[in-house]
């Protein structure tokens, strides 16, 4: 298995526009989460899906955030409009329900 | 509300062991869980232990979990470079159908030659 993926791995764009992370699970895992990492903040999980429908969003900080899961191998999460606060490593991780996270690579996103 | 508290830095040289700290607040976790992350990298699963466990020991990992205090340690035998990376406590938090992982802030392990 290729484990989580995620796309891009790098994302550099100017404020305001609009930003989609992408993110294909492990295939069999029932459960996606977003997380954005930070020095200030740290981990933190934005929102995560169980069979596709989102279970827990209270971690999106605005409404500029949106994540979609339209089938079970393949996960979105879009800022729009982005700001330079946004700047982080974005994160995804997968898992089956009572395994540990399998977790990608992440997206080093920066908005200038 | 759960909370997951680790100490932010450790450094230690080569050879010497390395202890690694957490504390947690959900007295109901079934499980608590070590993750590694390398610079540039996600976060890897490195060990578990199931809360009727004490004592956990892979390799030259060895986890204990005291759960009266609430406390989980890492230790790492024998620290090398390659083991400088930061460390997570995580433990699992409830919500909806399936709990999710509460994270500590890392542990940053440095390892002086």
């Amino acid at each position: 298995d290729a484990g989580v993926i995620q796309s891009p791995r790098h994302e550099v764009t100017e404020m305001g526009q609009e930003v989609t992370l992408r993110c294909k699970p492990i295939s069999g895992h029932n459960s996606l989460f977003w997380y954005r990492q930070t020095m200030m903040r740290g981990l933190e999980l934005l929102i995560y899906f169980n069979n596709n429908v989102p279970i827990d969003d209270s971690g999106m900080p605005e409404d500029r955030f949106s994540a979609k899961m339209p089938n079970a191998s393949f996960s979105t999460l879009k800022i729009q409009p982005s700001e330079p606060r946004d700047s982080a490593v974005y994160f995804c991780a997968s898992s089956l329900e009572g395994d540990g996270y399998t977790f990608g690579s992440g997206t080093r996103l920066t908005v200038v | 509300g759960e909370d997951v508290e680790q100490s932010l830095f450790l450094s230690v040289r080569e050879g010497d062991s390395s202890v690694i700290n957490c504390t947690y607040t959900d007295s109901s976790s079934t499980y608590l869980y070590w993750y590694k992350q390398e610079p540039g990298a996600g976060l890897q699963l490195l060990t578990y232990i199931f809360s009727n466990m004490d004592m956990k020991q892979d390799q030259r990992l060895t986890v204990l979990l005291n759960k009266k205090d609430k406390h989980l340690s890492l230790r790492i035998a024998d620290t090398q470079t390659g083991d400088s990376a930061i460390y997570f406590c995580a433990e699992i938090g409830y919500g909806g159908s399936q709990g999710n992982l509460i994270f500590g802030k890392g542990t940053k392990l440095s390892v002086k030659p």
